[in-house]
């Protein structure tokens, strides 16, 4: 019973690249949420996504940060024309039903990126 | 907006020593509680959670935490610590449709 797949694991961008991280979340779970830790900080939540919808995005910074979890295939967190401060690790949680009925979320192993 | 503290940063103690971690939350309705445990280079595991009941949680590795609503806490405690214990401890609250997660406290065993 696979966990919640993030990939890549480690992703190296020059500044204004693109960045696409990855996440399948745990079979039989619809729910996918992104956070994302930067260094000697906590997660800060970017995003909550069900299939094929935005639930809330109310984390994610305005410009150049989009996410999507399509019908068939993995949820994406893509980063257009990257940027230092962009470096982070990023993680992908997912739960069978959402967080307000109080059901756990489990989190993938994480996808680090670094922008040179 | 529902925000989550945890005070200690860093904290720093010998094997066999007793561990509290405080957490305190700002939401003042119903919520679910949780400890998250990062170990070096892994991925978030859950350690404990609070729902209802019983505000005394007892969760994986000897671990427990006490629900006290007067105080909006939720500190983590373990009685005696191990070197395996040495990890990023993380308090979250549930509000709205996301988890909402404190800064972390890094915990670090002396052999």
């Amino acid at each position: 019973n696979a966990g919640v797949m993030q990939n890549p694991r480690h992703l190296v961008r020059r500044r204004g690249q693109e960045a696409r991280l990855r996440c399948s979340p745990m079979k039989g779970h619809s729910h996918v949420y992104w956070y994302r830790q930067l260094p000697e900080e906590g997660l800060k939540f970017m995003v909550y996504l069900q299939k094929e919808n935005i639930i809330d995005e109310s984390g994610m910074p305005k410009e150049r940060f989009s996410a999507e979890f399509p019908k068939e295939g993995p949820s994406i967190l893509r980063i257009q024309q990257v940027v230092r401060g962009d470096s982070a690790a990023y993680f992908c949680a997912s739960s069978s039903s959402g967080a307000a009925s109080g059901n756990t979320i489990y989190f993938g192993e994480g996808s680090w990126l670094t922008v040179v | 907006a529902q925000s989550v503290s945890q005070h200690n940063h860093h904290v720093i103690l010998s094997e066999a020593a007793s561990l509290e971690l405080g957490c305190n939350y700002s939401y003042g309705g119903t919520v679910n509680l949780f400890w998250y445990v990062q170990y070096p280079g892994q991925h978030l595991q859950l350690l404990l959670k609070y729902f209802s009941g019983d505000p005394l949680v007892k969760g994986i590795k000897g671990f427990e935490a006490e629900f006290i609503k007067s105080k909006f806490s939720f500190n983590l405690r373990k009685p005696s610590v191990q070197w395996s214990d040495t990890a990023e401890y993380f308090c979250a609250v549930n509000h709205a449709s996301k988890i909402i997660f404190g800064s972390g406290t890094r915990l670090s065993i002396r052999p």
